[in-house]
């Protein structure tokens, strides 16, 4: 079955150390997207990618760092930059153009700072 | 950028309840999209609205765009544990950026 797969589920980081989140589709989905959640809160854009080799910035993309290598795959570097990284991040993928209810949503990585 | 301020931040209602969530949006809204999250899971979209005074249901759930374009409502009837999760609003932002409410945490007591 096609879907979008985040791992891990949960992640510990000591501060100071960067952490790499996985977020791998197998739905020929051309554009992938991260998002950060908070407590309570909504999401909020890190990055988004349309296509390969190809990605922008987003509301909060200071201390992330993401890379398109592969069509399939969208990893999300949280570097020792990103001063408060402990969130639930979520990444999603979708055709060129879709909007946003055909969005697929990855089941999310909760990182804690430790 | 655009802003989606959801209303309430959290409620907690009790089994058979109705409940309504609010999305108030700083700038026209053309595409107003209600999704639902499980805790610490992907979200599940619900339904989208686009023309002012459009009304949708699904089940026992049914969002509203005002005629301003500029809040959505959600309201929820006979309210039941399944219910319970985080309701988020999103909606179309220039470029091709999506931007989704602050979230309301519906709890559902039985």
């Amino acid at each position: 079955d096609g879907g979008i797969t985040q791992s891990p589920k949960y992640l510990f980081r000591k501060e100071g150390q960067n952490v790499t989140l996985s977020c791998e589709q197998n739905l020929n989905h051309d554009a992938m997207y991260w998002y950060r959640q908070d407590p309570g809160q909504g999401l909020r854009l890190i990055y988004y990618s349309q296509i390969v080799n190809d990605f922008q910035k987003g509301d909060i993309a200071e201390g992330y760092s993401v890379s398109r290598e592969k069509k399939e795959s969208f990893p999300l570097t949280v570097t020792s930059a990103q001063k408060n990284p402990t969130a639930f991040y979520l990444c999603a993928s979708s055709m060129f153009g879709q909007t946003p209810m055909d969005y697929t949503f990855g089941s999310g990585t909760r990182l804690t700072v430790v | 950028s655009q802003e989606l301020e959801q209303s309430p931040q959290s409620l907690i209602v009790q089994e058979g309840k109705n409940l309504t969530i609010n999305c108030t949006s700083s700038k026209t809204l053309y595409g107003l999209y209600w999704y639902k999250q499980k805790y610490g899971e992907g979200l599940i979209f619900l339904m989208m609205l686009q023309k002012g005074g459009e009304e949708k249901s699904h089940e026992k759930i049914t969002a509203k765009l005002d005629e301003k374009k500029q809040q959505s409502s959600l309201h929820i009837t006979a309210s039941q544990p399944s219910h319970a999760g985080i309701y988020l609003c999103g909606a179309d932002g220039t470029g091709n950026q999506f931007y989704f409410g602050t979230g309301t945490s519906l709890t559902v007591i039985p």
